[in-house]
């Protein structure tokens, strides 16, 4: 069974960029795709983008210009990379697999604040 | 971009009576050339990532109890919980894989009568 595992600071300033990397352990990350996808407290999810092990990447356009998803098959993770935050972007942040078409298994989340 | 629409927003049922959540999309996520319907459902209960429950719409996950099951086509979906159990009170969430952006509903928050 493949386990995720988000980590990152929780707290990122407005305007700066938010990082977070999802380790990817009990399989590999080769020959599967892998999201972010996020969830603002006590609302609904939203997909940020997905990124394949050889590196072809998928953006919400509607986060398109401040994202950046990349892969590093040698420490078997991917990371997200958020800029110009802001406090709309105050969510609980899931790296996923998908399993062929389905997003199969997720990390446990992480919350991220964004605040002064 | 798809958008899905899930009704009720909240539900309380009984324990052991059916619970039914509905979810439609504003364009088909039927895919014509293999005649699936890209939708799954998912439980989320509180401090959790989202379970998968079932995919293809009415496809059930390993190891998910067979009171769940998902139906629907095209433009129509649903998930029904033919008895009530205490550890099924969570939010469900439909889910499109047809196309990018990739979308959710909104949430039906299942709760106990």
């Amino acid at each position: 069974q493949v386990q995720l595992q988000e980590s990152g600071p929780g707290l990122v300033k407005p305007s700066e960029t938010l990082s977070l990397t999802c380790a990817v352990s009990g399989g590999s990350i080769s020959n599967n795709y892998w999201s972010w996808i996020r969830q603002p407290p006590g609302k609904g999810l939203e997909y940020i983008g997905y990124i394949s092990d050889s590196g072809s990447t998928n953006y919400n356009p509607s986060l398109k210009s401040r994202v950046t998803i990349s892969v590093d098959t040698s420490q078997n993770q991917f990371s997200l990379k958020l800029n110009s935050v802001t406090a709309a972007d105050t969510a609980v942040y899931y790296c996923a697999r998908w399993r062929a078409d389905i997003l199969s298994d997720w990390g446990q989340g992480t919350l991220v604040t964004v605040s002064s | 971009d798809i958008v899905m629409t899930q009704s009720p927003d909240s539900l309380a049922v009984s324990l052991g009576e059916r619970a039914t959540i509905n979810c439609k999309s504003s364009q088909s996520i039927l895919y014509s050339s293999n005649y699936k319907n890209y939708l799954a459902w998912y439980q989320q209960k509180p401090g959790q990532p989202p379970k998968l429950l079932t995919y293809w719409a009415s496809t059930r996950e390993s190891g998910v109890p067979d009171r769940f099951s998902g139906s629907g086509s095209g433009t129509d979906f649903t998930l029904t919980i033919s008895s009530l159990q205490a550890e099924d009170v969570a939010v469900y969430f439909c889910h499109q894989y047809y196309s990018s952006p990739y979308t959710f509903g909104q949430g039906t928050r299942l709760e106990i009568k």
